[in-house]
């Protein structure tokens, strides 16, 4: 399959912990995305990478989060101390180009008790 | 971020023709119009996207306002695969961003 993948695809944590996730972009897609999708709610922006470089955050991405590309290939997400608020689906998306269309990858469910 | 205003939920019945409606009163003449879906369970995946003339594609066909303030997405027969949440995105050409602004979207039903 030459789709994005993500993984894991479920994640349970307890308040407090760590977690990352990893993101594969199609291949030589340069640019990757994270959103964050809630229950009944679209999908909410959350960082975008060209090749290695992060050029943009939202301003719902708190210090607990971080994001690198560091090679300009596959991407990771981390939550530090995470808390129940960040219970939610991660999403991936990876593109050729500025502007061309998305494509998202399953999901990572993470679940915080 | 210009904004989009779509209804909650819309039904079908199966091979019967769709319309979704999205209103973008405060489009800029900047702004693409896309169409991205979401299955149970999946991520979103591109639908269409236009400017300012009709678009059709093997998915579906975007039919544009003359005046841009709003659109509609047709779904020419509906399928039960076709059950989604179907988002109707402004994007803007030239500006230093690339991120999609997803609404809440429109929930479509498909009965057989």
């Amino acid at each position: 399959d030459t789709g994005v993948s993500q993984d894991p695809r479920h994640k349970i944590t307890k308040r407090g912990q760590n977690v990352t996730f990893r993101c594969d972009p199609i291949s030589e897609h340069n640019r990757l995305y994270w959103y964050r999708q809630t229950l009944g709610q679209g999908p909410e922006f959350l960082t975008y990478f060209q090749n290695e470089a992060q050029l943009e955050k939202s301003r719902l991405l708190s210090d607990r989060f971080s994001a690198e590309r560091p090679k300009g290939s596959f991407s990771t997400l981390e939550i530090q101390r995470t808390e129940q608020g960040d219970s939610a689906m991660y999403l991936c998306a990876s593109s050729p180009t500025r502007g061309n269309e998305q494509f998202f990858g399953p999901g990572t469910r993470l679940t915080v008790l | 971020d210009a904004k989009t205003t779509q209804p909650n939920s819309m039904e079908s019945n199966e091979e019967e023709p769709v319309h979704l409606p999205c209103n973008h009163s405060t489009i800029s003449g900047t702004d693409y119009i896309h169409w991205y879906r979401q299955l149970p369970s999946q991520g979103p995946e591109y639908v269409i996207h236009g400017l300012t003339s009709n678009v059709n594609n093997r998915m579906a066909s975007l039919a544009i306002a003359e005046d841009r303030k709003s659109s509609t997405l047709i779904l020419h027969r509906a399928t039960l695969r076709d059950a989604a949440v179907y988002y109707c995105i402004l994007r803007p050409f030239g500006l230093n961003t690339d991120k999609l602004i997803f609404g809440t979207g429109t929930r479509l039903q498909v009965f057989p």
